[in-house]
């Protein structure tokens, strides 16, 4: 079974809508991270959180909210989606060893905001 | 500003043939340096990574990397690509202080291998 999941995997909308994507892992990590992907962009940072009171805002954090419902869950929310949010949404977890921090990723959330 | 550049966007290599991706980075000390694959469809999975010590890394699937201070740069080679080595790469650079955990990517690229 994988270590991250993420679910749904694609998912469509429409422009308004709320919607929730989820993370889940296996890995006992404390440190989760939520990415957005667009071509030519790379991945850039929406939120990342350390444990489940400690939740930071990345470089990216407009328009999305997230919930650490667990040590083992990640929530990204869009309130109200745009078609700017049309991404592939990564969540990472990361543990500390050998002198450095390592992040493992999921496998995506595709989502097509109409 | 922190930022991490990869000058090629797009790169096709025969099968068998040696392979380079370049990746340089702009930091105020030597970052932690990671090279991610994704392959279509797929998440990012860990090539390989460089905290300290030996500047030439291994990393899975027959993949290296150097880590050059010099020249701010840690590409990443294979000697002899295989078709199922096209993906898109991802370099990335993480802090060494601050405990902020964050990564910065570079844009990502494509390789294309020919039979």
């Amino acid at each position: 079974d994988a270590d991250v999941t993420q679910t749904p995997r694609n998912r469509i909308t429409k422009t308004g809508k709320r919607i929730m994507l989820e993370c889940s892992q296996t890995k006992g990590h404390d440190r989760m991270y939520w990415y957005r992907q667009d071509p030519g962009l790379g991945l850039r940072l929406i939120y990342y959180s350390f444990d489940v009171k400690d939740i930071n805002k990345g470089e990216i954090s407009d328009g999305y909210s997230v919930s650490r419902q667990a040590q083992a869950k990640f929530s990204l929310s869009l309130e109200s989606a745009i078609p700017n949010q049309t991404a592939l949404y990564f969540c990472a977890t990361s543990e500390i060893q050998g002198g450095g921090e390592t992040q493992y990723f999921g496998p995506g959330t595709r989502l097509l905001v109409l | 500003a922190q930022s991490v550049t990869q000058p090629d966007i797009h790169i096709t290599v025969s099968e068998g043939a040696s392979l380079e991706l370049r990746c340089n980075y702009s930091y105020g000390a030597t970052p932690y340096l990671f090279w991610y694959v994704q392959s279509p469809g797929q998440g990012l999975q860990l090539l390989l990574k460089y905290f300290s010590g030996d500047t030439l890394v291994q990393g899975i699937k027959g993949f290296e990397a150097e880590f050059k201070r010099s020249q701010s740069s840690f590409n990443l080679r294979k000697p002899s690509v295989h078709w199922s080595d096209a993906a898109e790469y991802f370099c990335a650079v993480g802090a060494r202080s601050g405990n902020t955990g964050k990564l910065i990517f570079g844009q990502g690229t494509t390789l294309q291998v020919k039979p």
